[in-house]
């Protein structure tokens, strides 16, 4: 069974502070896609990042950055020197190559204090 | 803004009534996606439509049932609603090419049944 864990429900920082969001996946697909998505109180998920399997390379996009563990089933998200603005729901979400059913996390929610 | 805009917002409704939700994809996608997204909890696939037929659908009873017109709008209709239905449906279109691609979410229909 496919399943997505994001053993944190909330954090909370002090702007300006480094976070790192967890997530660790199960499938038994040897091709799979890993997602985050943001989701601000609008409701609209807003699309961070997307992995293939066998892509394993960390990426980094501004204050973002993801580390793709494959060892470890993990697929985790650090933001760098948070913002206000940050303050979201955070979904990872797993997705297999011959549907595009994706399998959501049940989300962290991050607050950035000023 | 992904281009994805769905209707209503929000509605009300009784237990026993029937509701109908509405999508209007991102202009090029040929794909649409539903999940459902009760409080607290990640979005949870209900169907997906590819040219006009269901390609795919999550645990959910038959009376979830969904179209897509020939301008790849979509319908998500639910019949004999229940409290549990309560929650936030979003809407999802994307591009099919062979694997699962990014999908972009409108801002979600709100439901609640009294």
């Amino acid at each position: 069974a496919q399943k997505v864990t994001q053993a944190q429900t909330e954090i909370s920082v002090v702007e300006k502070e480094d976070v790192t969001l967890d997530c660790v996946y199960e499938t038994r697909d040897t091709t799979y896609y890993l997602f985050w998505y943001k989701q601000p109180p609008s409701g609209e998920l807003v699309f961070l990042i997307r992995r293939n399997s066998f892509d394993e390379q960390n990426e980094i996009s501004g204050r973002y950055s993801w580390n793709f563990q494959k060892s470890t089933s993990s697929f985790n998200f650090t933001i760098t020197a948070s913002q206000v603005v940050d303050s979201a729901v955070y979904f990872c979400a797993l997705g297999s190559s011959n549907t595009g059913k994706l399998i959501f996390g049940q989300g962290t929610t991050l607050q950035v204090k000023p | 803004e992904t281009g994805v805009t769905q209707s209503p917002t929000h509605l009300i409704k009784t237990r026993g009534q029937q509701v109908t939700l509405r999508c209007s994809s991102q202009s090029g996608h040929n794909t649409v996606s539903w999940y459902q997204q009760a409080l607290g909890q990640g979005p949870q696939f209900i169907f997906q439509y590819y040219r006009e037929e269901e390609n795919g659908r999550g645990n959910f009873p038959p009376r979830f049932s969904g179209l897509q017109f020939p301008n790849y709008s979509s319908e998500l209709n639910v019949n004999a609603l229940e409290l549990d239905d309560s929650a936030l449906y979003l809407c999802a279109s994307s591009f099919i090419q062979g694997h699962t691609g990014e999908l972009f979410f409108g801002e979600g229909s709100r439901l609640t049944v009294l």
